[in-house]
């Protein structure tokens, strides 16, 4: 059981480069989602989904893209790479644990644009 | 939307001393709180949690306290040992929102000196 895999784990981009960010888990989790960790501001949520082929918008959505074709995978599309966006990448998946969603974080992809 | 702010946002600990992080939330309505812990390079890991109908809940060393109508939790670690060494975070959502929408403080970094 990997639990939830990132990669890249490092990356560099130039502005106005795209890329994708990959997320996969293999605990059979509904729910997926993406954060990103920027100093002093803890895990912002960036997009969720809710099972395969239901995506949804979290508290900071532009320049970002998303889409859930199989449970497995939740792939994170950045469509014109910005300086703002560099950050950490944390991608989770969850399951309901009966206290409440219990989530199970990837190890982040460090992302700088330059 | 919910708003989650913790402190302190650095807490230096002699070994065996307690150490003491508290968050406020301002939805009345969140009735989940768990705390995360990361090691540096790695993702956030679930340590424990607290549902709103709770008061208190232990794990070993560490303790989670919830007071509903203030809107704040805390968590306790008691015996602190090099190993606790890491950033902490705290969250809040409601257990039925869908995909658990965490929202997350902005966490507090945590030393403990040998």
């Amino acid at each position: 059981n990997a639990g939830v895999t990132q990669t890249p784990k490092f990356q560099v981009l130039k502005t106005g480069q795209s890329m994708t960010l990959q997320c996969a888990q293999d605990m059979n989790h509904e729910y997926m989602s993406w954060y990103r960790q920027d100093p002093g501001m803890g895990l912002r949520l960036i997009h969720y989904s809710v099972g395969a082929g239901i995506t949804d918008q979290g508290e900071v959505p532009n320049g970002y893209n998303v889409s859930r074709s199989t449970t497995e995978d939740f792939p994170l599309r950045l469509l014109s790479a910005a300086p703002s966006q560099t950050s950490v990448y944390f991608c989770a998946s969850s399951y309901y644990k009966g206290a409440g969603y219990e989530q199970y974080f990837g190890p982040g992809t460090r992302l700088t644009v330059t | 939307g919910e708003n989650v702010e913790q402190h302190p946002s650095t807490l230096s600990v002699q070994e065996g001393d307690s150490a003491v992080i508290k968050c406020t939330y301002s939805d009345s309505a969140s009735n989940y709180f768990p705390w995360y812990k990361q090691e540096l390079g790695k993702g956030p890991q679930l340590i424990i949690d607290i549902r709103s109908n709770v008061g208190e809940k232990k794990d070993q060393r560490i303790a989670v306290t919830l007071n509903k109508t203030a809107k704040h939790f805390s968590l306790h670690i008691t015996e602190t040992q090099p190993e606790d060494s890491a950033v902490y975070f705290c969250a809040a959502t409601r257990r039925e929102a869908a995909g658990n929408k965490l929202t997350f403080g902005g966490g507090t970094r945590v030393l403990v000196k040998p």
